[in-house]
């Protein structure tokens, strides 16, 4: 089935600094979501791509739909404490967000 | 507007037992997903309803699970007999329909003895 490769799989930074990771897939999606996890909680959509080189922010984070089809990245400026969790990339194949693949997940700590 | 409902929270059981789950989705929407999340993996699809009728189930392992909305609203996801591998938390998300975002529950934690 498809697989997607996140990395990296975990990260420790400053407060302050700025934060990327990347999503990449051996198949083509004509979607790209991403989503970040709180400990016991679901996992909540923060941006999601629909087009191939798409750009979009939401507030300090960006994310971009790479020209492929095969992969994403994800940037956060300027972290702060709150942005400590675990962050998703997921992909869906069809037109529908139905059926989502899922990457494994970046685990992001921020030190004060 | 009130979230993905979920329980129990959490449930301990022991090998071979058998455990169900509910969830009751954001109210109007159509489509109810269940996944499975292995500690330290990502979410992965175990089966898709759209109203009450599957629209996907490939990834369910059949043998063991089994999943209803007889009336299209709640959902029960069920485990019959429950093996180690299992435990995982089992999360129930829904959207208006199959092309809208995917709103998540907090899930079900469960721990296998």
């Amino acid at each position: 089935g498809q697989q997607l490769n996140q990395s990296p799989q975990s990260m420790f930074i400053q407060e302050g600094e700025d934060v990327s990771m990347n999503c990449t897939s051996s198949s083509i999606f004509n979607t790209w979501l991403w989503y970040k996890q709180d400990p016991g909680e679901g996992p909540v959509l923060l941006i999601a791509l629909y087009k191939a080189g798409e750009l979009t922010s939401n507030g300090r984070l960006t994310a971009q739909f790479g020209i492929t089809r095969k992969d994403s990245f994800l940037n956060i400026s300027a972290s702060i404490p709150s942005d400590v969790g675990i962050y998703f990339c997921a992909g869906a194949g069809g037109t529908s967000y139905g059926k989502l693949t899922f990457g494994q997940g970046t685990i992001l700590t921020v030190h004060p | 507007e009130a979230g993905v409902a979920q329980s129990p929270r959490y449930k301990i059981i022991e090998k071979r037992q058998s455990v169900a789950f509910w969830c009751n989705p954001i109210s109007g929407h159509a489509t109810l997903y269940w996944y499975q999340q292995i500690l330290g993996q990502g979410p992965k699809l175990l089966i898709q309803f759209q109203n009450n009728g599957v629209v996907d189930d490939s990834q369910l392992p059949k043998d063991r699970f089994s999943a209803e909305r007889l009336k299209g609203v709640d959902s029960t996801l069920k485990i019959q007999p429950a093996k180690l591998e299992d435990s995982a938390v089992y999360l129930c998300a829904s959207s208006l329909s199959g092309s809208q975002p995917q709103h998540f529950g907090d899930g079900t934690r469960l721990s296998i003895l």
